[in-house]
């Protein structure tokens, strides 16, 4: 069974702070995606890294894919209000005939202050 | 990007009826089809994965004559709560992905339902 761990699990910052959130696992994704949920919808894909060690810039945000393909990080840059939602990573599984399975990190809720 | 619409938002029903849940691909042919539970403010745990025209694989611990999968169709899947009771509230969310050539595409959500059992 993949695993992915997620932290921190809840956040609570002011606005204009920079802060990160994890993902790790032991097991080796095909590709991982970062979603952001507000309450009451559905996840919103916010990007998908594929390749080891990739970076993508998205705005104010930064999303890391390690070497290994095994972990990676979301970085907000001087956080606003509007970032505050429940932000999820998930691991695409490798082969099998699932496509499109995904394991999903426990989330990460958000809240910036103004 | 891809939609996946889902039927209905919320709904409200009695303990002991059944509840059907839809969750449509509108613009593409779903080769494969996800139910996700969500409890507040917790992430998303997998019921069951649907392939079009076979029997959907359960996850450990997901009792498969109470959530009843049924996706007869590259573009519809259902959900359906058997005998639904107050602890089968939550949030429920499909998500679609299609399989070219081999190749999985990324899983488009759909917007999710709320269900509460009185």
């Amino acid at each position: 069974t993949q695993l992915l761990e997620q932290s921190p699990q809840f956040l609570s910052i002011q606005e204009g702070e920079n802060l990160t959130v994890y993902c790790n696992s032991s097991s080796v994704f095909s590709s991982l995606q970062w979603y952001r949920q507000e309450p009451g919808e559905g996840p919103v894909l916010l990007v998908t890294v594929v390749t080891g060690g990739e970076v993508k810039k998205l705005k104010r945000l930064t999303f890391q894919f390690g070497d290994a393909r095994k972990d990676s990080s979301l970085h907000i840059t001087a956080a606003q209000p509007g970032d505050t939602g429940l932000y999820l990573c998930a691991g695409a599984s490798m082969g099998g005939t699932s496509y499109g399975k995904l394991t999903f990190g426990q989330g990460t809720i958000l809240t910036v202050h103004p | 990007g891809a939609v996946v619409s889902q039927h209905p938002s919320w709904v409200i029903c009695k303990s002991g009826t059944s509840v059907k849940i839809e969750c449509r691909s509108l613009d593409f042919q779903a080769t494969t089809m996800f139910w996700y539970r969500q409890f507040p403010k917790q992430s998303l745990m997998l019921m069951a994965t649907s392939n079009e025209g076979s029997k959907a694989t359960y996850e450990q611990g997901v009792e498969k004559d109470k959530f009843l999968i049924n996706h007869a169709s590259l573009t519809l899947s259902t959900l359906t709560v058997t005998s639904a009771h107050p602890e089968d509230s939550s949030f429920y969310i499909c998500s679609a992905s299609a399989d070219w050539w081999g190749v999985s595409t990324e899983a488009f959500f759909g917007q999710g339902t709320r269900l509460t059992v009185v």
